[in-house]
Order: C-alpha cells, then sequence, then structure tokens
C-alpha cells in the first residue's frame, strides 16, 4: 500500500519553462511535507518543505503547494534550468502523532532541455 | 563537519554472508534512519532511531539489525544475505523536533551500492 504516491515517472521540460511535479498522498495523519532532489550517485539533498497549516511555500525559484483536501502536493520550479535534471522525490511524516518516520513516493525524474 | 558518512561506498556479498553496513554524523542529530533505494520503489524505510538506546523498525526491516549505542553511529547489518538485498542504501540524520531554526529535513550519505550474488 504506497501511501505517497508520484505517478509520472519522467518529465521533459524545455529550460526557462516552469515544471510541476505532482505528489498524492493517502494518510490524513500526514502533517509536515518535503522535496528531495536527488543526482546520480549522490544521496538525496532537501530542497524544500511545507507544514499541513500552510498551502504555500517559497524558496527561490521552488514553490511547493499543498491541498489538504485533494490530498495532493506540487512543486514548481520556475524558470527551470538544466541543473534542476535530476530525480524528485517527495517524502511525507505524521509529526503530531510523534513519529519521525518518513515516506517517500518513487520519484519523478526531470529533464530540463537546454 | 563531514556530514553523514557511510561505508563501505560499495560491497559485494554471497548469499549467506553477513556484514555490517557503517553510517556515522557528526551534527549531533537525534534521528537517524537507513533505508533502501531500488528501481520503480523509491526509498523505503528499513530502521530508524530517535535516540541513543532506542530503534524502531520501519517500512521493510526483515533481514536487517540495528543498534544505536552511542548519537554519532547507526550501523545497519545483514544477517545473511540475501539476493533480494541487492540495492543502494542511505543512511539518514535529522535534529530532534523543535529545534530552533530547523525545517526538519533529513541529511542523507552518499550511499553504499550493495550486489549480493
Amino acid at each position: 500500500d504506497q501511501q505517497v504516491k508520484q505517478n509520472s515517472p519522467s518529465l521533459s521540460v524545455q529550460e526557462g519553462r516552469i515544471s510541476i511535479l505532482n505528489c498524492d498522498y493517502t494518510n490524513s495523519m500526514f502533517d509536515y511535507f518535503l522535496w528531495y532532489k536527488k543526482y546520480p550517485a549522490e544521496g538525496p539533498t532537501f530542497l524544500i518543505s511545507i507544514s499541513s497549516i500552510k498551502d504555500k511555500n517559497e524558496d527561490g525559484r521552488f514553490t511547493v503547494f499543498l491541498n489538504k483536501s485533494a490530498k495532493h502536493l506540487s512543486l514548481h520550479i520556475v524558470p527551470s534550468q538544466p541543473g534542476d535534471s535530476a530525480v524528485y522525490f517527495c517524502a511525507a511524516s505524521a509529526r503530531a502523532s510523534g513519529t519521525y518516520k518518513y515516506i517517500f513516493g518513487t520519484g519523478t525524474r526531470l529533464k530540463v532541455l537546454a | 563537519n563531514a556530514g553523514v558518512t557511510q561505508t563501505p561506498k560499495f560491497q559485494v556479498l554471497k548469499t549467506g554472508q553477513s556484514m555490517t553496513l557503517q553510517c556515522a554524523q557528526d551534527m549531533n542529530h537525534e534521528y537517524m534512519s537507513w533505508y533502501r533505494q531500488d528501481p520503480g520503489m523509491g526509498l523505503r524505510l528499513i530502521h530508524y532511531s530517535v535516540g541513543a538506546g532506542i530503534t524502531d523498525q520501519g517500512e521493510v526491516p526483515n533481514g536487517y539489525n540495528v543498534s544505536r549505542s552511542t548519537t554519532e553511529d547507526f550501523p545497519l547489518r545483514l544477517l545473511s544475505a540475501a539476493p533480494s538485498q541487492t540495492s543502494v542504501y542511505f543512511c539518514a540524520s535529522s535534529p530532534r523536533a523543535g529545534t530552533v531554526g530547523s525545517t526538519y529535513e533529513q541529511y542523507f550519505g552518499p550511499g553504499t551500492r550493495l550486489t549480493v550474488t
């Protein structure tokens, strides 16, 4: 039972355009969400996070949107750059329940075309 | 700060052999986790620890043991390796909830690529 789903395994976007990566979750106890970026042969690195008390968080070119009623979050990258080409994972945690387990999605491979 | 370090980077085992994957962090983080990454499966949590002396199971704990005798170290033991344990293993750490300025993200090590034949 996949609690965190990234239904698009891959995405290609032209340089300078917007990249939108999507993530759905099923567990209503999740209250904290994170996005990670992973390059080949490296560990994932943290990108941006959002708490369930917010519906939007911005950090430079990266914005995460959370729709709690739809159990859906998305990561927007504007403008996309070739260096953004990587695998992106969303992760969720149920912090209010006292757990610090993070459940990850299966990842979306983003390719930004120059 | 070295961050999160993992050794070895690569390992080949024969079925039935045992080994320990090492993980250390120098950020004084209380929380540490082990994940495995398999094609099409994302990152799956094996075991995690919320502090020295405390460990718990994740999504896929079978075949693995952990212990946490110090804040810095969180080794993962494969008791009797099987081909199904061929994977890339990542260790991660994060600060305690409520730590000032923390966004609770996990810091990952570079990974250990394990092949079991």
